[in-house]
């Protein structure tokens, strides 16, 4: 089946660092990638997408790399505010005859200080 | 304008009610969602519609029944509240292909 993995949380960081938060992914067939950000008390809002090998999505700063071959789609900023402060969901999509539907991973909340 | 709609935003309710949720988007999309998010915030689809047509049904008890009176509203029935479904209900909607997803601001389920 399909199913997506990623690093667990809470990553805690200070204002301007670097962030990474790691994904990587199973699937049959050539999924859609995306990252999720879910601010507290709030919905899910689409951060980046990318929808074929090698695409780069970005948003806000924000960027993920489809890598086929290491089946992964790292989130990275350079430099985090403490408005950056959420949990990030990375998910992938496949269109099959069943339907279509969204796999998430179990999210990675961020904690920015200042 | 608020693009997917979810009412109510809290619901707390008592063991053995029953209680419905109603999602209302206005994007024109052809397929909505049912996702529930449990305490540890891990999301897992629970029903897609297309087109007012079920087309994923996931290993979800049969207390719960979703509805789509028409391709912009898709409503979740629960009878027979239990503890265990206390838990955010979130709406979405997308575009057949998925490509991106909309999703409402989810309603919080409290069963006591």
């Amino acid at each position: 089946g399909n199913s997506v993995t990623q690093m667990e949380g809470p990553v805690t960081l200070s204002e301007e660092a670097f962030l990474t938060i790691n994904c990587t992914y199973t699937a049959t067939g050539y999924p859609s990638l995306f990252w999720y950000v879910q601010y507290p008390g709030e919905g899910l809002q689409l951060l980046l997408k990318a929808t074929k090998a090698d695409d780069k999505g970005s948003n806000k700063g924000f960027e993920a790399t489809y890598r086929k071959e290491t089946t992964s789609f790292h989130l990275e900023k350079g430099s985090v505010q403490v408005s950056d402060s959420a949990v990030y969901f990375c998910a992938l999509s496949i269109l099959t005859g069943g339907g279509n539907k969204l796999t998430f991973g179990t999210g990675t909340q961020l904690k920015v200080e200042l | 304008d608020t693009a997917v709609s979810q009412t109510p935003k809290y619901l707390v309710t008592q063991m053995g009610n029953d209680k419905s949720i109603k999602c209302e988007q206005n994007l024109g999309h052809d397929t909505m969602y049912w996702y529930k998010q449990d305490s540890k915030k891990f999301l897992k689809i629970m029903f897609s519609y297309n087109n007012k047509e079920l087309i994923i049904n996931e290993t979800v008890p049969n207390r719960f029944s979703p509805k789509s009176p028409d391709k912009a509203h898709l409503n979740l029935h629960i009878n027979s509240l239990e503890l265990g479904d206390s838990a955010v209900y979130f709406c979405a909607s997308s575009r057949p292909l998925g490509n991106g997803y909309t999703f409402g601001s989810g309603t919080r389920l409290t069963v006591v």
